[in-house]
């Protein structure tokens, strides 16, 4: 059974400050997805990571991946308060657009 | 272009009662999702529908069914409601291209007393 884990589960940081939300998963996995939700909302696509290597950069976040390791990180620079939100990483094993998703990380960015 | 729409958007049921939930994708979609969020399991994979056929199925109990029309709207349903089955269901729909992403829509918050 796929197994998708992420740390922190809780995060709370200053403005201007950088940091990584780190993306683990037990299977080889064909596409690896980063999703955002804010309170009450639903999901926003961020990023779609496809291979080995891949690094997708949006703004102040950076996403990468990491297939051998089975490893996924969104990195976070210069946080600002708009980014406050739960993201979510989501693995795709290939079958026909199952998601497996992590718990999320909850981001309180702090003025 | 139109995102993914869902209705009802908040629903209030009883034990017992059957529900019916609605997707209508992304024009030109025809791969549609459907996932369960609550506070405790998180997000689950209910099912997936391409072209009126379920492809793939999650861990959840038979009362849990859907459909597919032609025009690529999706429906489910739940039947004998539980208190459990209260969460928010999100439908995505994507094409169904190599490194495509699914979209979701603001999901049906669905309440059972």
């Amino acid at each position: 059974e796929l197994k998708v884990e992420q740390n922190p589960l809780f995060l709370s940081m200053q403005e201007g400050k950088n940091y990584t939300i780190y993306c683990n998963y037990s299977t080889t996995s064909d596409r690896l997805y980063w999703y955002r939700q804010d309170p009450g909302k639903s999901l926003e696509s961020l990023f779609v990571l496809l291979s080995n290597g891949a690094v997708k950069q949006e703004g102040r976040l950076m996403a990468s991946l990491d297939t051998k390791a089975r490893l996924s990180t969104l990195h976070i620079t210069a946080a600002v308060h708009d980014l406050s939100a739960t993201y979510f990483c989501a693995v795709d094993t290939g079958s026909n657009y199952k998601l497996t998703f992590g718990k999320g990380t909850l981001l309180t960015v702090n003025p | 272009k139109a995102g993914v729409t869902q209705t009802p958007r908040y629903l209030i049921k009883t034990r017992g009662q059957q529900v019916t939930l609605s997707c209508s994708p992304i024009s030109g979609h025809r791969s549609v999702s459907w996932y369960q969020q609550t506070p405790g399991q998180g997000l689950q994979f209910l099912f997936e529908y391409f072209s009126e056929t379920q492809r793939n199925k999650g861990n959840f109990p038979g009362r849990f069914s859907g459909r597919q029309f032609s025009n690529s709207r999706s429906e489910m349903n739940v039947s004998t409601l539980e208190l459990g089955d209260s969460a928010l269901y999100l439908c995505a729909s994507s094409r169904p291209v190599p490194g495509g992403s699914q979209y979701f829509g603001p999901g049906t918050r669905l309440t059972v007393l």
